[in-house]
């Protein structure tokens, strides 16, 4: 089974700018989660969607956008970039939902995570 | 507000010690709590506890939850270099994922 894929792994952007990133979760998932990580504030939670629709969402602001398709894959957006949102933007995927049934098979609530993209704002 | 405290912020052992990691949390709506270890690259899972008292092992891991005293353990026996990363928890408040800033374990040969 193929594993979370993000795309693109390097990006390279200026203050001001807009950035698109993608996410494809493993085949059957529903979730997907996005997180930013920086050497000063760790693994910090974005938002998640399930099922097309954003069941939660971090303390960021408006600025951080996102989306999920039809097909469980998910875009986030970042809007006039700045230069604090130089991170590894990474997703994760699971089968279950947060809030969902916890199911004793843990690998079901277990999130997959995807290599990241790493993005630089200049 | 909810967070998750992990100590040592930094460990180095030698191959073959044993090391304990901590992880304490204050969450609203506790659901599990998850490790996972960080290399190069993005977390991998370890465990996931939701019940105190029951011992989760992986080969040379373990960990413990303990929901009266908000904490969890994970163990490592016998340490290799490939040990080596940095360990994050993270507690699920039943609406996302609150993550530790991690514990960076270095294994010297």
């Amino acid at each position: 089974k193929a594993g979370v894929t993000q795309t693109p792994r390097y990006l390279i952007k200026t203050r001001g700018q807009q950035v698109t990133l993608s996410c494809s979760p493993i085949s059957g998932h529903r979730s997907v989660s996005w997180y930013q990580q920086t050497p000063g504030q760790g693994l910090q939670f974005l938002f998640e969607y399930f099922s097309e629709t954003q069941r939660n969402k971090g303390n960021f602001p408006g600025r951080f956008s996102g989306r999920q398709f039809s097909n469980s894959r998910s875009e986030m957006n970042v809007s006039t970039l700045e230069l604090g949102d130089s991170a590894l933007y990474l997703c994760a995927s699971s089968y279950l939902p947060s809030g969902g049934d916890l199911i004793r098979q843990s690998s079901y609530n277990e999130q997959f995570f995807g290599p990241g993209t790493r993005l630089t704002v200049l | 507000e909810d967070k998750v405290v992990q100590s040592p912020l930094s460990l180095v052992v030698h191959e073959g010690d044993t090391v304990t990691l901590n992880c304490s949390y204050e969450v609203t709506n506790f659901r599990s709590l998850l490790w996972y270890k960080q290399e190069k690259k993005a977390p991998t899972f370890l465990f996931m506890l939701t019940s105190s008292g029951i011992e989760k092992k992986s080969g040379r891991l373990s960990s413990i939850l303990d929901k009266k005293e908000l904490f969890s353990i994970l163990n490592i026996t016998a340490t290799q270099t490939g040990d080596s990363a940095i360990y994050l928890c993270a507690a699920d408040n039943n609406n996302d994922m609150r993550f530790g800033a991690g514990t960076r374990l270095t294994v010297k040969p």
